[in-house]
């Protein structure tokens, strides 16, 4: 069965700098997905970012970046920049083919002014 | 661009009534989900639905809930008999393909007194 696990359930950066957030995930198929979605305040869930497992190039997506690294099963998210609008829980996720999304416990990061 | 919509944005009800949560998945695409997040912990799949019927469903999706899409743009979660432990979020979801990633709606409050 997928397990996606999320050690850090707080995190905090100031504004304009870079915070990097952990997910480690668990799955025996070679072909799947992981992503990072964003609940802000408002608790409507954003896409972020997403990665397929064959892609050996990170994902990018303006100021965020991943770092997939598959033999580990890790799949963090590096937020440049930080913004206040950044401030929301961060759920990682993975997508198994022919299963559905697992998703993580969710870090909760606050942006300081 | 085109999102997921979801009706109401809070209900509230007493326990034992029937509630009907609606969402309007994205007009092109063919699969729908419903996720539900109770306060301060994970969003947990219920069930996807493709082709009319139920793909799968989880541990959750008792027979207390069922889907339906009465038309060609609603896809409803109709909770039987609620109790007290089904106050949570309720999100919606959709995808052009699975797996692919899915856009949510902004989610229904919902809340059994």
């Amino acid at each position: 069965a997928q397990t996606v696990t999320q050690s850090q359930p707080e995190m905090s950066v100031q504004e304009a700098e870079t915070v990097t957030l952990s997910c480690t995930y668990d799955t025996s198929e070679s072909n799947y997905y992981l992503f990072w979605y964003k609940q802000p305040p408002s608790r409507q869930m954003i896409l972020v970012i997403r990665q397929e497992a064959y892609k050996q190039q990170n994902a990018t997506e303006n100021r965020f970046s991943v770092n997939f690294q598959k033999a580990a099963k890790s799949f963090s998210l590096k937020i440049s920049d930080s913004q206040l609008g950044d401030t929301a829980m961060y759920f990682c996720a993975s997508l198994d083919y022919g299963q559905n999304f697992v998703f993580g416990p969710g870090t909760r990061l606050s942006v300081l002014p | 661009e085109p999102e997921v919509t979801q009706t109401p944005s809070h209900q509230v009800t007493q326990m034992g009534q029937e509630v009907i949560l609606r969402c309007v998945p994205i007009s092109n695409h063919l699969y729908f989900y419903w996720y539900r997040q109770i306060l301060g912990q994970k969003v947990e799949f219920l069930v996807s639905f493709y082709n009319n019927e139920i793909s799968e469903k989880s541990e959750i999706f008792d027979d207390q809930f069922s889907v339906e899409r009465p038309d060609g743009s609603n896809f409803t979660l109709k909770i039987r008999s609620t109790k007290l432990e089904d106050s949570a979020m309720y999100f919606c979801a959709s995808s052009e393909a699975h797996p692919k990633e899915q856009y949510f709606g902004p989610g229904t409050r919902l809340t059994v007194t």
